[in-house]
């Protein structure tokens, strides 16, 4: 059984800190790794993807893969108000096959002013 | 570029009645998925269309959902008779071969009552 696991929260900061969301997966060989965004009563949408160890930044977010330690983390700079949303993390399977990613149940982030 | 649409948006329905909820893709966008998050719930694939053609349906729960994707196109997935636990909400992805992030259409929200 593949799995996916997040904190629930809700991650609560102040506006203009740092929001660290961190996700550990159980299947070794996964490949390939999502962040998505949902606002309530929206559709998830794509932020951030990587594929190999390290770190990947993209304006105020980082996404950070470690394989051997089966995790994968986003952390936001400079937090904001309107980054309160869910943050789904995905872990697609090895490729060769269908892209189906397997989601976690998503963290609940909460910026307050 | 029109993005994944998904019909209705709201449905509620009586226990035993049938429900057909539609997903207009991405123009060009082959794969075409459908999920469904369950209140507090994961988001849980269903299936996986390859244009016209099922790829992987190893996600349906049970012979009451039946899913298909005309010509290629726009998908539908029924629901017949609906259950009580069939409640939640059913997005629908889509995304080009080859790439492994999706778009994912604004949900139906179907409510068995």
């Amino acid at each position: 059984q593949k799995e996916v696991e997040q904190n629930s929260g809700p991650l609560s900061v102040p506006e203009g800190a740092i929001a660290s969301l961190n996700c550990t997966y159980s299947d070794r060989v996964s490949q390939s790794f999502f962040w998505y965004r949902q606002y309530s009563g929206k559709s998830p949408e794509l932020i951030m993807s990587i594929y190999s160890n390290g770190d990947k930044e993209d304006g105020r977010f980082t996404a950070q893969l470690n394989k051997a330690s089966q995790y994968v983390s986003l952390l936001i700079r400079d937090s904001q108000p309107s980054d309160s949303a869910t943050y789904l993390c995905a872990v697609n399977p090895p490729s060769g096959g269908s892209y189906i990613p397997t989601f976690g149940r998503g963290t609940s982030l909460i910026v307050h002013p | 570029e029109a993005g994944v649409t998904q019909f209705p948006s709201h449905s509620v329905i009586e226990k035993g009645q049938t429900v057909t909820l539609r997903c207009d893709p991405i123009s060009g966008h082959d794969n075409l998925y459908w999920y469904r998050r369950v209140m507090g719930k994961e988001i849980k694939f269903l299936l996986h269309f390859v244009k016209e053609s099922k790829q992987d349906e190893s996600g349906m729960p049970n012979n009451r959902f039946l899913a298909e994707r005309t010509g290629g196109t726009y998908s539908t997935l029924k629901v017949q008779p609906a259950e009580l636990e069939d409640s939640g909400v059913y997005f629908c992805a889509s995304s080009r071969t080859g790439t492994a992030g999706y778009t994912f259409g604004s949900g139906t929200r179907l409510t068995v009552v």
